[in-house]
């Protein structure tokens, strides 16, 4: 099976532009989470999507959505950027409706934004 | 969520049995434990997960004591390729969303 991708691997953006990722689940997967990581944060929670809806939402402001398609696959937008959006981006999938920690995660290689 | 606290970095040379202890005291009956290994520039891969006693897997063994306050991830024979950050995760069903502490920077050296 192929494992979850992302595109693009690389971005770069100026502040006040938005942009937008993509993840492609492992075939049959139904969650999909996002993760933002930087150096001084660490790994973060940005939310996970189910079935097409929002189940779970992390401490992130407004400017930070998603959505998921019906054949799983997902998206998040990041509009007006900031210098403190630069981060790698990552996406996860898990198999069943679960979730969570009884549920293991399947992580992409992730998005590298960087905003200048 | 229960907080973890494990070391933030770690030391160790190939061939040698690594241990990792991660602390937990606020686990709730519900919770279970689960680590997580991340090399720079990739995502976190799932090592091992468990709720209670011992559990094995071909790459890593978990340990729990009786009061779960704390887990023990042992790296058997560890090699250069094992150089990586370790995560220690505790939780019940959030639905997908995993909280992310520290982590154990491990080093491996010659």
């Amino acid at each position: 099976k192929a494992g979850v991708t992302q595109t693009p691997r690389y971005l770069i953006k100026t502040r006040g532009q938005q942009v937008t990722l993509s993840c492609s689940p492992i075939s049959g997967h139904r969650s999909v989470s996002w993760y933002q990581q930087t150096p001084g944060q660490g790994l973060q929670f940005l939310f996970e999507y189910f079935s097409e809806t929002q189940r779970n939402k992390g401490n992130f402001p407004g400017r930070f959505s998603g959505r998921q398609f019906s054949n799983s696959r997902s998206e998040m937008n990041v509009s007006t950027l900031e210098l403190g959006d630069s981060a790698l981006y990552l996406c996860a999938s898990s198999p069943s409706g679960r979730g969570g920690f009884t549920d293991e995660q399947f992580f992409g290689p992730g998005t590298r934004l960087t905003v200048l | 969520l229960a907080k973890t606290t494990q070391p933030i970095s770690m030391d160790s040379y190939e061939g040698q049995e690594v241990n990792i202890t991660c602390s937990h005291n606020n686990i709730a009956t519900n919770d279970y434990i689960t680590w997580y290994q991340q090399f720079p520039s990739q995502g976190p891969r799932f090592i091992i997960q468990g709720y209670k006693t011992k559990v094995t897997n071909e790459v890593a063994s978990l340990f729990i004591p009786a009061d779960r306050k704390s887990s023990t991830l042992s790296l058997p024979r560890v090699s250069l390729s094992d150089t990586a950050v370790y995560y220690c995760l505790v939780g019940g069903n959030q639905g997908g969303k995993l909280i992310f502490g520290q982590g154990t920077e491990l080093s491996v050296k010659p």
